[in-house]
């Protein structure tokens, strides 16, 4: 098994460009997720989803898009990229989806400039 | 709300020096996990523990012990004998009713030679 991976592994944007974030899993985890990690702060949930067709909002979802076609993949998209959104971000899953969500495998992160 | 604090930003010891780090969480759950992170310098997350919050007995792997009370909030870790691979950042997290995982901000262990 890979586990989770991640591309691209370092990105620059220019402000106002988008692109997608992508994240794959071959563990058939239910529970897939985004977080960003800010210098000197932990890791903050954007997007997360419970199974195929299903996404919801975590703590900090504005100016970032997810979908959940197959169980495998859950890219991110950023719509239009702003400085505010520097950061590593890092895709993770997990075997189930219960409440409280089980333990959580990540990726390897992305490095995410934007000028 | 939830929240996760780990109050110790920077911590440095000396190879071999026991150190313990601290984490103090809120939640209003009566069901949750507790998580602890590592994050070396290569930057991935390497999972290390999940506790349950009906299991408050302490655990022990090799030099890693936790030690969770739930009288205090606190789900602490302590390295014995610390060696300089163990230097990194550490994350408490906690995850509650929602599928929300919250983490602390970290604190990032160095150990010296």
């Amino acid at each position: 098994n890979a586990g989770v991976t991640q591309t691209p592994k370092f990105q620059v944007l220019k402000t106002g460009q988008s692109m997608t974030l992508q994240c794959a899993q071959d563990m058939n985890h239910e529970y897939m997720s985004w977080y960003r990690q800010d210098p000197g702060m932990g890791l903050r949930l954007i997007h997360y989803s419970v199974g195929a067709g299903i996404t919801d909002q975590g703590e900090v979802p504005n100016g970032y898009n997810v979908s959940r076609s197959t169980t495998e993949d859950f890219p991110l998209r950023l719509l239009s990229a702003a400085p505010s959104q520097t950061s590593v971000y890092f895709c993770a899953s997990s075997l189930t989806s219960g409440r409280p969500t089980d333990t959580q495998y990540f990726g390897p992160g992305t490095r995410l400039t934007v000028l | 709300a939830q929240k996760v604090t780990q109050a110790q930003t920077e911590i440095s010891v000396v190879e071999k020096e026991d150190v313990t780090l601290d984490c103090v969480y809120e939640t209003r759950d009566t069901t949750y996990y507790l998580f602890w992170y590592k994050q070396p310098p290569s930057g991935e997350l390497v999972f290390l523990i999940r506790r349950n919050s009906f299991d408050e007995q302490n655990e022990i792997s090799g030099r890693y012990s936790w030690n969770f009370q739930k009288s205090t909030s606190s789900f602490n870790f302590t390295i014995t004998a610390s060696q300089v691979v163990d230097s990194a950042v550490y994350f408490c997290a906690l995850s509650g009713h929602n599928n929300d995982m919250r983490f602390g901000a970290g604190t990032r262990l160095t150990v010296k030679p």
